[in-house]
């Protein structure tokens, strides 16, 4: 069964720090997204990984992919409260699986 | 291009009632899937459509749970009777294609309360 594990769960950060949300899945895929979803809103879509090694960067946000090792991360430069929401990396199975997420908080 | 539109944004019902959900995609997206988003949890697929076919349900309650796309274009999502533990938001998204290369755009989603 795919298992979709981010971590860490809860990230509370000053302004101007950098910082790494990772996404462990558990069965091969080739394709993994990801998405912010601020409260009470819907999710919009951040980045699409289609390929090993994919690296796509928007603003302060970057996101790679690593097939192999299964994990991709999104990497937070330079923080700002405006990205301040919940992130998903969701991972193309068969279907399309979510993690639980992870709620980042920038203070200023 | 306008969105993927759903109707209610919110509905709040009592145990063993009945509710139903709308949905529309964005204009020629073929692919049209429903997720369940529970408080503080990730989306979770209860269905998918591809056309007016069903892709994938394996996840989805049928016994309280139904949906339907007519026409290959709108979808109605129903649950009857509804528990307590239905209550989520529920989420609509389409894609141009049904792996989802380009990604998938949601709906703004239908809070369902059930007490």
């Amino acid at each position: 069964e795919l298992k979709v594990e981010q971590n860490p769960l809860f990230l509370s950060m000053q302004e101007g720090k950098n910082y790494t949300i990772y996404c462990n899945y558990s069965t091969t895929s080739d394709r993994l997204y990801w998405y912010r979803q601020d409260p009470g809103k819907s999710l919009e879509s951040l980045f699409v990984l289609l390929s090993n090694g994919a690296v796509k960067q928007e603003g302060r946000l970057m996101a790679s992919l690593d097939t192999k090792a299964r994990l991709s991360t999104l990497h937070i430069t330079a923080a700002v409260h405006d990205l301040s929401a919940t992130y998903f990396c969701a991972v193309a199975f068969n279907d399309m699986r979510f993690g639980a997420g992870t709620r980042l908080t920038v203070k200023p | 291009e306008a969105g993927v539109a759903q109707s209610p944004r919110y509905k709040i019902i009592e145990k063993r009632q009945s509710v139903a959900f709308w949905c529309n995609p964005i204009s020629g997206h073929a692919t049209l899937y429903w997720y369940q988003q529970i408080l503080g949890q990730g989306p979770k697929l209860l269905i998918q459509f591809q056309n007016n076919g069903v892709v994938d349900d394996s996840q989805l309650p049928k016994d309280r749970f139904s949906a339907e796309r007519l026409k290959g274009v709108d979808s109605t999502l129903k649950i009857q009777p509804a528990k307590l533990e239905d209550s989520a938001v529920y989420l609509c998204a389409s894609s141009l294609l049904r792996e989802g290369l380009s990604g998938y755009t949601f709906g703004s989603g239908t809070r369902l309360t059930v007490v």
